[in-house]
């Protein structure tokens, strides 16, 4: 069976540190890969997918980036965190095409102080 | 602009009654429609999943249903437990591309 892994679990960092956040999918080849972050009370905002290995696409400009340097695992980093990177962070992934279902992380807590 | 919008934004009933929470979206071209549960501080759980052709799909307590001539969805909860306590977010599938339009949302109370 496929397992999504995500870590940390809880992240407390100050402005200005860098940032990294990683996910690995057990169970599966070739999936695509995805990372949202959820503010308090809001939705889910796609930062990052990617369809193969060293293929990324940002979806929102901001000071982030991602990578994805082996088929199932996927990163999120940043050099520098900002107060607003503040956030629920979550990694997804798909089989196939837009009709299959997109499996989620159990999740990464930042806090930027 | 393809969005997908929610209400309401929260909701609180007491258990064992029944609930019904509305989605309505501008997605197009318009590939499939689900359901998620996010417990608090966890990732979404896939409810049930509809394409254009499909009324309605139930699991279990759960049932939603489609119309994708108005463009809207409803999940309808019955007999709600404390363990339904949880957002509920709705999801469209843009057609031919790989992106997930979400809603924000409704958080869901079932008190004791």
């Amino acid at each position: 069976s496929q397992t999504i892994h995500q870590w940390p679990a809880t992240l407390v960092q100050p402005v200005g540190s860098p940032l990294s956040l990683e996910c690995t999918v057990e169970g599966t080849s070739n999936p695509n890969l995805y990372w949202y972050r959820q503010a308090a009370g809001r939705g889910l905002q796609l930062l990052f997918y990617s369809v193969g290995i060293g293929q990324i696409s940002s979806e929102v400009p901001q000071n982030l980036s991602a990578s994805r340097p082996q088929d199932r695992q996927f990163i999120l980093s940043s050099k520098k965190l900002l107060l607003s990177d503040s956030g629920f962070y979550l990694c997804a992934w798909v089989a196939g095409g837009p009709w299959d279902e997109q499996f989620f992380g159990p999740g990464t807590r930042l806090t930027v102080l | 602009k393809n969005q997908v919008e929610q209400s309401p934004q929260s909701l609180i009933i007491l258990e064992g009654k029944n609930c019904t929470l509305q989605c309505n979206y501008t997605v197009s071209p318009f590939s499939n429609l689900r359901w998620y549960k996010q417990d608090t501080g966890r990732g979404p759980v896939s409810l049930t999943i509809m394409t254009f052709s499909e009324n309605t799909k139930s699991n279990g307590r759960y049932t939603a249903t489609l119309d994708a001539d108005t463009k809207q969805s409803s999940l309808h909860i019955t007999a709600s437990q404390l363990s339904d306590s949880a957002s509920y977010i709705c999801v469209v599938t843009h057609s031919g591309t790989y992106k997930y339009i979400f809603g924000t949302g409704t958080r869901l109370k079932v008190l004791a």
